[in-house]
């Protein structure tokens, strides 16, 4: 069946440092592919997706590729900040119209100053 | 536009108790989710409608998980009796194919059994 797996967290960075978090998955057919953050006591929030091999999903300074040779999804952003602080969840949906999303397990992320 | 609104946000109850969350989705929109996440996991899809029908309930616990959408918007997930296995946060999601499929969380109904 589809899957996905996240790098464990956490992960503790300094300000301003680059960020990496790796996602790999597993799926029959071409999935979409998302990334979701949580703020603490916060719900899930789309973060950037991609839907099909090759696409870059990019939003607030954070950029996911699409890679189909590889079935990675890493995300990265080239300077954290503070405000970053937060829990991140790659996940997939079957392309199909209403699909539901599997998620990963999420890796926190602390940022400090 | 208005998001996923779920209520209550906070639940305590005790083991074999009972307790139901409301979720109103997105307006217009046709699907909607019920996820349970687990503290330390990513969220499990519980069930999955279309308008009123359910598509896909494999993974929720029948003998003490119910949930319904007699009208096709809001949805109501029901735990009977609950085990303090089931403490976790409830999500709701919503989406609709003209958005792009993306699916959009309300905040969440953080259940502690005790």
């Amino acid at each position: 069946g589809n899957s996905v797996t996240q790098m464990e967290g956490p992960v503790t960075l300094s300000e301003e440092a680059f960020l990496t978090i790796n996602c790999t998955y597993t799926a029959t057919g071409y999935p979409s592919l998302f990334w979701y953050v949580q703020y603490p006591g916060e719900g899930l929030q789309l973060l950037l997706k991609a839907t099909k091999a090759d696409d870059k999903g990019s939003n607030k300074g954070f950029e996911a590729t699409y890679r189909k040779e590889t079935t990675s999804f890493h995300l990265e952003k080239g300077s954290v900040q503070v405000s970053d602080s937060a829990v991140y969840f790659c996940a997939l949906a079957a392309n199909q119209a209403g699909t539901a999303l599997i998620f990963g397990k999420g890796t926190t992320l602390s940022v400090s100053s | 536009e208005a998001g996923v609104a779920q209520s209550p946000r906070y639940k305590i109850i005790e083991k074999r108790q009972s307790v139901a969350f409301w979720c109103n989705p997105i307006s217009g929109h046709a699907t909607l989710y019920w996820y349970q996440q687990i503290l330390g996991q990513g969220p499990k899809l519980l069930i999955q409608f279309q308008n009123n029908g359910v598509v896909d309930d494999s993974q929720l616990p029948k003998d003490r998980f119910s949930a319904e959408r007699l009208k096709g918007v809001d949805s109501t997930l029901k735990i009977q009796p609950a085990k303090l296995e089931d403490s976790a946060v409830y999500l709701c999601a919503s989406s609709q194919p003209s958005s792009g499929n993306t699916i959009y969380f309300g905040e969440g109904s953080w259940l502690t059994v005790v």
